[in-house]
């Protein structure tokens, strides 16, 4: 159990275009999804946390206006880089969590790519 | 502030060869600790949760312990399958925090045959 599946897996797409990453908590209901971004060699950097029907809570330096995040379901968050520039490329994973104490189960990440 | 550490930050074993990674953390009321292999271009797979200090956990060639300071991860007998960068993570209620999780920078395992 406690499978997350993320969507796209890979995503290429030119610079000015929005893109959205869907994030689904297949066999179990999350009332917390996490966002975070990866660089090469570099551990995990969390961008924000999401309640179902709550708006999110950003981390400090992360802008809310270019990474719209949406918890519209126990089940599903979405993430949407909007108007994309070459330095937002980077590896985006989303996690789920059942509830506070149990671990955060993440999905494969998508790895963005903005030419 | 909560931190975790993790070393050593990379490590090469020949196959079989047993070998232990440490994490070591500061956190203010420890809620569990977790442990995720994350192998390249994917997200982290969770292993282990261990809440308090004495507890140990086992899966396959992995076992995990804890004590009121730092975490073991013993590799036993390890196979070249086993490489992968291990994630060493308590979560933080610091400032308001949700749970959020603290990472340690992992350390990377490879096992060559």
């Amino acid at each position: 159990g406690a499978v997350v599946s993320q969507h796209p897996s890979w995503v290429i797409c030119k610079s000015g275009t929005s893109v959205k990453i869907e994030c689904r908590s297949l066999d179990f209901q999350a009332t917390t999804m996490f966002w975070y971004r990866q660089f090469p060699k570099q551990s995990l950097m969390l961008m924000a946390t999401s309640n179902e029907g709550s708006k999110a809570t950003y981390e400090q330096g992360v802008e809310k206006d270019k990474f719209l995040i949406n918890h519209a379901s126990l089940t599903l968050s979405t993430l949407t880089v909007t108007s994309a520039h070459p330095e937002d490329s980077s590896f985006y994973i989303c996690s789920a969590r059942r509830d506070q104490n149990q671990p955060q189960h993440f999905g494969d990440g998508t790895r963005l790519s903005i030419l | 502030e909560d931190q975790v550490t993790q070393s050593p930050e990379a490590l090469r074993l020949q196959e079989g060869e047993s070998s232990s990674l440490n994490c070591s953390y500061t956190v203010s009321g420890l809620r569990g600790l977790f442990w995720y292999r994350q192998d390249p271009g994917k997200g982290p797979e969770f292993l282990f949760t261990l809440y308090s200090a004495g507890e140990e956990k086992e899966k396959e060639r992995l076992k995990a312990t804890l004590t009121k300071k730092e975490s073991f991860l013993h590799i036993t007998a390890p196979k070249p399958e086993d490489s992968a960068t291990y994630l060493c993570a308590v979560p933080s209620y610091y400032g308001g925090s949700q749970g959020n999780l603290i990472f340690g920078k992992g350390t990377k395992l490879s096992v060559k045959p």
